[in-house]
């Protein structure tokens, strides 16, 4: 099975800042790779697919880059309502694995 | 609007089977091209893939859980079930439904929590 080792696995940082989470997967998955936001007591919200193709509503602050094995996921201007926990997900092969989680505070 | 709510008993017996109903309104499970999925999150934890069901009837499962599970549709009643079976404590979580395609779940139900206790 692919894993996915997600990091750091907690932040802090201030309303404006730009913040980036990474993921990598054991093994090449081209850009088969999603991430998501979940806020506490919510179901997790669809971000990003593909890597980097934003789904639709997402706010453009928000943004996907990689492929293969190294992934980032970059918030820029963070604002309040961005406090959440991020998650990757890749989809190579028909099966799917989540990364361990990101959670994202604000200072 | 798709619409998705899990339902089932909250409470479950250690060795016993798990079972999960996900009740699709707003669209049709016999819509081609989707994946109808289940993904649990243990209590202060990540996220685990359990399984996914296409329209025809392919399913494909996480592989450590792949003996217990099993994932149906039932068209008639436009609606999807989870079925695991000789639960333990490590299976309390909540239980997510999502529909999406193969690429990952994209439209999640609000999760519904089942603990394994005696």
């Amino acid at each position: 099975d692919i894993q996915m080792t997600q990091s750091p696995s907690s932040l802090s940082a201030s309303v404006g800042d730009r913040v980036t989470i990474t993921c990598q997967a054991s093994h090449d998955i081209r850009n088969f790779l999603n991430w998501y936001q979940q806020k506490p007591g919510k179901a997790p919200k669809f971000l990003i697919y593909d890597a980097s193709s934003l789904d639709t509503g997402v706010p453009s602050r928000f943004s996907g880059s990689g492929s293969g094995t190294h992934f980032n996921f970059t918030i820029n201007n963070l604002q309040p309502e961005d406090s959440a926990t991020y998650y990757c997900q890749q989809y190579d092969n028909l099966r799917w694995t989540f990364g361990q989680g990101t959670k994202v505070e604000i200072k | 609007q798709l619409h998705m709510q899990e339902s089932g008993s909250g409470l479950v017996k250690p060795s016993q089977t798990l079972s999960l109903t996900c009740a699709v309104s707003g669209g049709s499970i016999s819509s081609g091209g989707y994946t109808w999925s289940w993904i649990r999150q243990p209590p202060g934890k990540g996220l685990e893939w359990i399984g996914y069901i296409y329209y025809s009837g392919s399913s494909y499962y996480n592989q450590s859980l792949k003996s217990r599970v099993t994932i149906s549709v039932d068209r008639s009643k436009n609606q999807f079930s989870l079925k695991l079976n000789s639960v333990t404590a490590a299976d309390t979580a909540v239980y997510y439904c999502a529909r999406g395609f193969g690429s990952g779940p994209q439209d999640w139900g609000p999760g519904t929590l089942v603990t394994v206790s005696s």
